[in-house]
């Protein structure tokens, strides 16, 4: 079975950082592209970013909003994936869904972490 | 960037009816890359539908998927209660994945 626990939420100061993980497992983590997924209160899905595999250079993709203030990165060895972010905004509070992607859509997914910018 | 919206905001029906819930795309896209999820308060996102019309593993054949050029449409065509949340609609181009903004099907 698929599992994707994501973990490291919390509250964050403005301009502050965090690093966010998800431990993942049931399934062949370095086969597959990892995404993470964002969802403010209350309101709809963003998609944050993406890690490729190996087979493609573990190349990554980023939403406008979080570009150069974001960084996703994985441990092969591990079956983790992470997303460090920096200099956070208030509206970068949501809950933050680790994913698994299947290059064109998302085949599962994590049960999320919370994340709030506020002083 | 491609923006997805859905109509309507909101679908008031009674378990038994048939729900159609539409996504437009701001410019045309590959068919095939349109995907549908369900979510239900408190929950992760569930896929349902993925290349347009297919149905994902265990998803029930009452939940179908159809679009080409600038939409797609997901179809639940007898509602369950269980079928009583919040639907996303997804589309992928130029590397990223882009979400429509929800339609929450309720209780009438």
């Amino acid at each position: 079975e698929v599992q994707l626990v994501e973990s490291g939420g919390g509250l964050v100061q403005p301009g502050g950082s965090l690093r966010l993980s998800c431990a993942a497992s049931g399934f062949t983590f370095s086969d597959h592209y990892m995404d993470w997924v964002r969802q403010a209160p209350g309101k709809g899905l963003e998609w944050v970013g993406r890690t490729r595999n190996k087979a493609n250079s573990y190349t990554t993709e980023y939403a406008a909003s979080v570009k150069g203030r974001f960084t996703i990165s994985r441990d092969d060895l591990n079956n983790s994936l992470y997303l460090q972010m920096n200099s956070l905004k208030t509206e970068d509070t949501a809950v933050y869904f680790c994913a698994r992607a299947a290059v064109t859509y998302i085949n599962h997914w994590g049960q999320g972490t919370l994340v709030t910018v506020s002083s | 960037e491609i923006v997805l919206t859905q109509s309507p905001g909101t679908l008031s029906l009674s378990p038994g009816e048939r729900a159609t819930l539409s996504c437009r795309a701001s410019q045309s896209v590959t068919s095939s890359y349109f995907a549908w999820y369900q979510q239900k308060p408190g929950q992760a996102p569930r896929l349902l539908i993925y290349g347009a019309s297919n149905r994902a593993t265990g998803i029930p054949d009452r939940f179908s998927g159809s679009g080409s050029g600038t939409d797609s449409t997901l179809t639940i065509s007898r509602l369950e209660p269980e079928d009583f949340a919040v639907y996303y609609c997804q589309q992928y181009g130029s590397s990223r994945l882009t979400f429509g903004g929800g339609t929450k099907v309720e209780i009438k």
